[in-house]
């Protein structure tokens, strides 16, 4: 079945190191997404990752991805106030066409 | 080149009212999915539609309706609106037919009262 679960909270000081973790239940995922929402804005694609790659990184982001534990997360390098935002990671599946299904989302507050 | 667009951005009704919901994709994009984003359920996917055809549905009941145009404009329509379909409606636009980069519109917030 489909189920994609991610913390709901995360606090981090400027500068910091960011990690969003991200766990799926379906093993015949295609592709795994990042996305990004603020406040009353749509969702902002920032990465994502074709299932049968371990790691991707593009300039501060870095996602890793670990199949045997179903496991996705997204590094996000020197934090900055303007990362504060909901982070979604979502799934497509093999047959499921541009079918998304996404996690409960993770608030990423940075602080000064 | 011009993202995803969807009119209207708000938008009040009332219990009982129909509404329809317009998302243009962007330019070449041949796939538009809807989702509903609420507090309570999160992010859901409604319905997608993939050179006029739908391709995929959620589990919505059959008040959510939708189609899709020859040029790839895509509409929503919601029948009887009960309070609880008060959410934001997002529509993604893709190219491909399958799993691919997908670009969010910035939503219509739906208020029904």
């Amino acid at each position: 079945g489909e189920d994609v679960e991610q913390s709901l909270f995360l606090s981090v000081r400027e500068g910091d190191s960011s990690v969003i973790n991200c766990t799926y239940t379906d093993s015949s995922s295609t592709y795994l997404y990042w996305y990004k929402q603020e406040p009353g804005a749509g969702l902002q694609l920032l990465t994502y990752i074709f299932s049968n790659m371990d790691m991707k990184q593009d300039q501060r982001l870095t996602v890793l991805l670990n199949k045997k534990d179903k496991h996705l997360s997204l590094r996000i390098a020197d934090t900055q106030t303007g990362d504060s935002a909901i982070y979604f990671c979502a799934e497509s599946m093999a047959g499921g066409g541009n079918k998304l299904t996404f996690g409960t989302g993770t608030q990423l507050k940075v602080e000064l | 080149k011009a993202g995803v667009t969807q009119t209207p951005r708000y938008l009040i009704k009332t219990r009982g009212q129909q509404v329809t919901l317009s998302c243009s994709p962007i330019s070449g994009h041949r796939s538009v999915s809807w989702y509903q984003q609420t507090p309570g359920q999160g992010l859901q996917f409604l319905f997608e539609y993939f050179s006029e055809t739908q391709r995929n549905k959620g589990n919505f009941p059959g008040r959510f309706s939708g189609r899709q145009f020859s040029n790839s404009r895509s509409e929503m329509n919601v029948s009887t609106l009960e309070l609880g379909d008060s959410a934001l409606y997002l529509c993604a636009s893709s190219s491909g037919g399958g799993a691919s980069e997908q670009y969010f519109g910035p939503g219509t917030r739906l208020t029904v009262t």
